[in-house]
């Protein structure tokens, strides 16, 4: 148990569907993130939550909707997807948002959410 | 964009064999971090270096950060079957991070 939870681990969902993703921590950090996770690529930053601020990849299809309530929880909003979608999808967090080098920027991930789109 | 570049993306030794895995960035990095992952599992924090030419150990792993800052590497001496997993370095070009694409380690018993 890292203290970064995800639900579920895994979901196969259709190109039509609405499906979300849950990520909770329990670490007193501030700031989550998604992050997409594609067989032989590296991990690609999809959103930061850093003190309730939203910042994005902007090479983010709009299907993808983050929604962060507050600094303990994160959600991604998954919607009419297509196959190149599936991946694992890690979330994460920090004790402060990436431009702080003083090693409050090491992130913490949750176990993936493996999603499989038909 | 700026990216972080690793090499190799594979790597297969022998048990007690030594394994070392390289990241480069075109620009200077404020840091670099270095993370593990386990087949089927998450990435997982090792270690950060932020101080030019700073080398840090643990146990068998010994890890740099190059004196320009645009490149770092982990060596790892005598390789044991519990290092099997892929290795991600992480540098920070900008006020953000990028990962490198890992280097797969496989190491035969």
């Amino acid at each position: 148990e890292t203290g970064v939870t995800q639900t579920p681990r895994h979901l196969v969902m259709g190109m039509t569907n609405k499906k979300s993703l849950k990520c909770e921590q329990h670490l007193g950090h501030n700031a989550m993130y998604w992050y997409k996770q594609s067989a032989k690529k590296p991990l690609e930053l999809m959103f930061v939550y850093s003190l309730e601020e939203r910042v994005e990849n902007n090479s983010v299809p709009s299907r993808f909707s983050p929604e962060c309530p507050n600094s303990s929880h994160l959600f991604l909003h998954l919607h009419t997807l297509q196959p190149e979608d599936s991946a694992l999808y890690l979330c994460a967090s920090s004790q402060s948002g990436l431009a702080d080098f003083s090693g409050a920027n090491v992130l913490t991930f949750g176990a993936g959410s493996r999603l499989t789109v038909l | 964009g700026q990216q972080v570049m690793q090499i190799p993306q594979y790597q297969h030794v022998q048990e007690g064999e030594d394994f070392t895995t390289y990241c480069n960035s075109s620009t200077t990095l404020s840091n670099i971090q270095w993370y593990k992952q386990r087949p089927g599992g998450h990435p997982v924090f090792l270690i950060q270096l932020v101080k030019s030419g700073e080398v840090k150990k643990q146990k068998r792993l010994t890890f740099q950060f190059g004196e320009a800052k645009k490149n770092s590497s982990l060596h790892i001496t005598a390789t044991q079957t519990t290092d099997v997993g892929t290795y991600f370095c992480a540098g920070s070009p900008g006020n953000d991070m990028r990962f490198g694409a890992g280097t797969r380690l496989t190491v035969k018993p």
